[in-house]
């Protein structure tokens, strides 16, 4: 079963604009982490938050963590057509002895030029 | 540094037929895995991996086996391909150490017919 489910399932923007994609999860975990997957290929780490954080940056993302609410999200600022992919946010629970990962449904981000 | 490798690329069986698919990884990681991803879905861990010679069930074992011979190599074994088993298999791998970002190879692509 998966453990997050992001909203919304697909986005198309304007090249310029922002892009803001949630996750919602159902068990404790001990980090969040974010990937991008573009067509045809594998996924590509992006940001890791760690359950006693609450935000964190990189570059033009910025990923936040409300562990009361269960949730994150993903924003994209002044999002380019390069950024055109698949987001999946992931999570790690508690006394994970092998470190896997519970992946959500994604969230499809179109930017048009 | 070439990461995570897939190999092949893509497939195409017939139902009862058998293959192996091939994952290495040349970052000297502990832990691999193997997963799944059906159209428009996440992805499903099918099995792990914590070191040489251990192999593990993930949420969606069935129908599969896998072996890890070498720290670098991780093999996953269709026995007999059911059109069901028609997907995209990524392999990943990744450090020991809590609160790391998994490594994706670019998947192979098969099909059951």
């Amino acid at each position: 079963s998966q453990q997050g489910e992001e909203d919304p399932q697909a986005l198309s923007i304007q090249e310029g604009e922002n892009a803001t994609m949630n996750c919602s999860y159902k068990t404790s975990i001990n980090n969040l982490q974010w990937y991008r997957q573009n067509s045809g290929r594998g996924l590509v780490h992006l940001i890791l938050i760690r359950s006693n954080e609450r935000e964190k940056h990189s570059g033009r993302l910025r990923v936040t963590l409300d562990t009361s609410k269960k949730s994150s999200s993903l924003l994209i600022t002044a999002s380019r057509a390069a950024d055109t992919a698949s987001y999946f946010c992931a999570t790690a629970r508690p006394g994970n002895a092998g470190n896997m990962l519970t992946f959500g449904g994604g969230t499809r981000l179109m930017v048009k030029p | 540094n070439a990461g995570v490798t897939q190999t092949p690329k893509f497939r195409v069986l017939k139902t009862g037929q058998s293959m192996t698919l091939l994952c290495a990884q040349d970052m000297n990681h502990e832990y691999m895995y193997w997963y799944r991803q059906d159209p428009g879905m996440g992805l499903r861990l099918i099995h792990y991996s914590v070191g040489e010679g251990t192999t593990a069930k993930g949420e969606v074992p069935d129908g599969y086996n896998v072996s890890r011979l070498k720290k670098q190599n991780f093999l996953l074994g269709l026995e007999s391909a059911a059109p069901s088993q028609t997907s995209v298999y990524f392999c990943a791998s990744t450090k020991t150490q809590g609160n790391q970002p998994q490594h994706f190879g670019d998947g192979t692509r098969l099909s059951i017919l």
